[in-house]
């Protein structure tokens, strides 16, 4: 069966890093594109970022732009999200996600989430 | 961009009928049939229930359609039950996406 795990959230101070991982199991990673999408506390579903199947394109919603880098390792099925120079604004619990059906507009399998909390 | 524009909340007595709508401009909604619908249970990850406007995938009830008209998408749950009590979320776009801002579902 199709799995996706996220791991990698904790607490960081302001301006610090982080780095969450996605990995995959169960279907031909290689194939499928890859979304973040993340909820901060209480609030609804905000779209991050996304990797095409075979990471030639990437794309970020603006309030991330050059602070956070998507990647992928295919040959280890895995996502990764590098999120640098963290503000409190982007505490959230963050899911990696499949993306399926035409322009990975749909998605189809999630994982459970990692927390990432940033504060001093 | 901003968040695609859902009601707060919807409610429906069990067995009735309920619509969710979802509006967004010709950028999102209306540029693509590429409409999702997703239910979030409380601490839990969403689930797809409606995808490209109104497919519905493998084990979701077919109580749940999704439709659009323009640059307003709307989902429809029938015959409401009370496991619908959930929040609803829209999403639209192609490669990149933009969500709405959820509904929530009672079922009174």
């Amino acid at each position: 069966q199709v799995q996706l795990v996220e791991s990698g959230g904790g607490v960081v101070q302001p301006g610090r890093s982080l780095r969450l991982s996605c990995v995959a199991s169960g279907y031909n990673f290689g194939s499928y594109a890859v979304h973040w999408v993340r909820q901060g506390p209480g609030k609804g579903l905000e779209w991050v970022t996304i990797i095409w199947y075979d990471g030639s394109n990437k794309y970020y919603t603006d309030s991330v732009k050059g602070r956070f880098t998507i990647s992928r390792d295919n040959s280890k099925n895995t996502v990764y999200l590098q999120m640098n120079f963290l503000r409190a604004e982007d505490t959230a619990v963050y899911y990696c996600a499949r993306g399926a059906s035409t322009a990975a507009s749909t998605l189809d399998y999630w994982g459970q989430g990692t927390l990432v909390t940033v504060s001093s | 961009q901003s968040a695609l524009t859902q009601p707060r909340s919807v409610s429906g007595s069990p067995g009735q009928s309920v619509t969710i709508s979802c509006t967004g401009t010709s950028s999102d909604v209306g540029g693509y049939n590429y409409v999702s619908w997703y239910q979030q249970h409380p601490g839990k990850a969403p689930k797809v229930m409606i995808h490209d406007v109104s497919k519905r995938p493998s084990g979701v009830p077919d109580r749940f359609s999704g439709s659009k008209s323009g640059n307003t998408a709307s989902l429809t749950i029938t015959g409401l039950q009370a496991e619908d009590e959930a929040d609803y979320y829209c999403c639209a776009g192609s490669y990149t996406l933009i969500f709405g801002g959820g509904t929530k579902l009672t079922v009174l």
